[in-house]
């Protein structure tokens, strides 16, 4: 089946910590996004990429890193510098092209205390 | 800046009602429109993708509309069900999606 895994679905960390969390496509789809979901503040962009071995900031990039060395992987590196880390992380991906429907993984819901 | 809104932001019906969701952007020149799904502490469902040439798209009981140069767009839910109930998002897209806060729908039996 192809799809768009995230793991874990939750995770927790003490304040200082930097965490990895994973995102694994199986589609063939060049670009891929990490979002931020808070309540009330809908979906708001981390970082994007569109090819391997390169990507963007998005609207909240601040305390936040990625990587992109495999098409099929992007994971997101929640750091110490980021001040509100709690919140639920959603992966996307989507084929190049003028068509640009994105398919969105399952969630991690990070809680940091 | 695209800005995309959505009302109401939250809608309680009884069972086998029909109902329309809204969805309004400010920048009308969008590649398509796309309408998602989430049930609580899940991810994204894709529900419908409309191209920016096409006025409409179907997919059983759900209908979407589009209307580019009023920058609105409708989700039609015929014969609602307590298995609707969910947030629905839209959102378009340019290098990026930009979303809709969502509408909640609750379908009570």
């Amino acid at each position: 089946d192809g799809g768009i895994t995230q793991s874990p679905k939750y995770l927790f960390r003490k304040e200082g910590q930097n965490v990895t969390l994973s995102c694994e496509q199986n589609l063939n789809h060049d670009a891929m996004y990490w979002y931020r979901q808070d309540p009330g503040q809908g979906l708001r962009l981390i970082y994007y990429s569109q090819i391997v071995n390169d990507f963007q900031k998005g609207d909240i990039a601040e305390g936040y890193s990625v990587s992109r060395e495999k098409k099929e992987s992007f994971p997101l590196t929640v750091t110490s510098a980021q001040k509100n880390p709690t919140a639920f992380y959603l992966c996307a991906s989507n084929p190049t092209g003028s068509s640009y429907e994105q398919y969105f993984g399952p969630g991690t819901r990070l809680t940091v205390t | 800046k695209q800005e995309v809104t959505q009302i109401p932001a939250a809608l309680s019906v009884p069972e086998g009602e029909n109902l329309v969701l809204n969805c309004s952007f400010t920048d009308s020149a969008i590649y398509n429109l796309q309408w998602f799904r989430q049930d609580p502490g899940k991810g994204l469902t894709s529900l419908l993708l409309i191209q920016s040439s096409q006025r409409e798209q179907t997919s059983g009981r759900l209908n979407a509309s589009l209307d580019k140069s009023s920058g609105r767009s409708t989700l039609y839910i015929a014969a609602s069900q307590p298995g609707d109930s969910a947030t629905y998002l839209c959102a378009v897209p340019r290098y990026k999606l930009t979303f809709g806060k969502g509408t909640l729908l609750t379908v009570n039996p």
